[in-house]
């Protein structure tokens, strides 16, 4: 019983690199979200999605893309990472409507670190 | 636009006290509200959610919170902690939109 899982689970990248996340849920779920954590911050969404094709801005967008081509899978792209987007990154889902609307489900997070 | 404020960011308690994590939200709707815990090292989990019903809600691990709604308010409370209770703490509420907003988190340190 996977639920979430995301790869990598750890990257040390060079400013102005490039890399994507990649989030698989098993779960059916229509929502997929990305968060990333930083101490005292909480958790901030950066983007989601509610539907396959579909992707929106959360509160942290910048320099991140996303992409959602198939429904159980949900990318984040960094174009030319930064040392600001050093962070833990948290993919989640949920389903849409109904009992349990609004409950997340994560992955295990991905540590980014940007020299 | 909804919003959510935990008052209390670092608690530390001695084993067997009781706790209790504040929690206020702002959004003129129905809200579903829920409690996640952040165990060291691992990814946040759910420990109590509440979308309709009694106001009182059981989660896991002897964990409760109240919701009260003209005080806005979804506290959570244990009344007596454990060492393995370490953790982070969100509070979470998810309205119209359906898409979740956390709070910035309490990390609780229980001494043995």
């Amino acid at each position: 019983n996977a639920g979430v899982t995301q790869t990598p689970k750890f990257r040390v990248l060079k400013t102005g690199q490039s890399m994507t996340l990649l989030c698989a849920q098993d779960m059916n779920h229509e929502y997929m979200y990305w968060y990333r954590q930083d101490p005292g911050m909480g958790l901030r969404l950066i983007h989601y999605s509610v539907g396959e094709g579909t992707t929106a801005k959360g509160e942290v967008p910048d320099g991140y893309n996303v992409s959602r081509l198939k429904k159980q899978n949900f990318l984040l792209g960094l174009e030319s990472a930064a040392p600001s987007q050093t962070s833990v990154y948290f993919c989640a889902s949920s389903s849409a409507g109904g009992p349990g609307t609004g409950e997340l489900f994560f992955g295990e997070g991905s540590r980014l670190t940007v020299l | 636009a909804q919003s959510v404020s935990q008052h209390n960011h670092h608690v530390i308690l001695s084993e067997a006290a009781s706790l209790e994590l504040g929690c206020n939200y702002s959004y003129g709707g129905t809200v579903n509200l829920f409690w996640y815990v952040q165990y060291p090292g691992q990814h946040l989990q759910l420990l109590l959610k509440y979308f309709s019903g009694d106001p009182l809600v059981k989660g896991i691990k002897g964990f409760e919170a109240e919701f009260i709604k003209s005080k806005f308010s979804f506290n959570l409370r244990k009344p007596s902690v454990q060492w393995s209770d370490t953790a982070e703490y969100f509070c979470a509420v998810s309205g119209g939109s359906y898409i979740p907003t956390f709070g910035r988190g309490t990390s609780l340190i229980v001494h043995p």
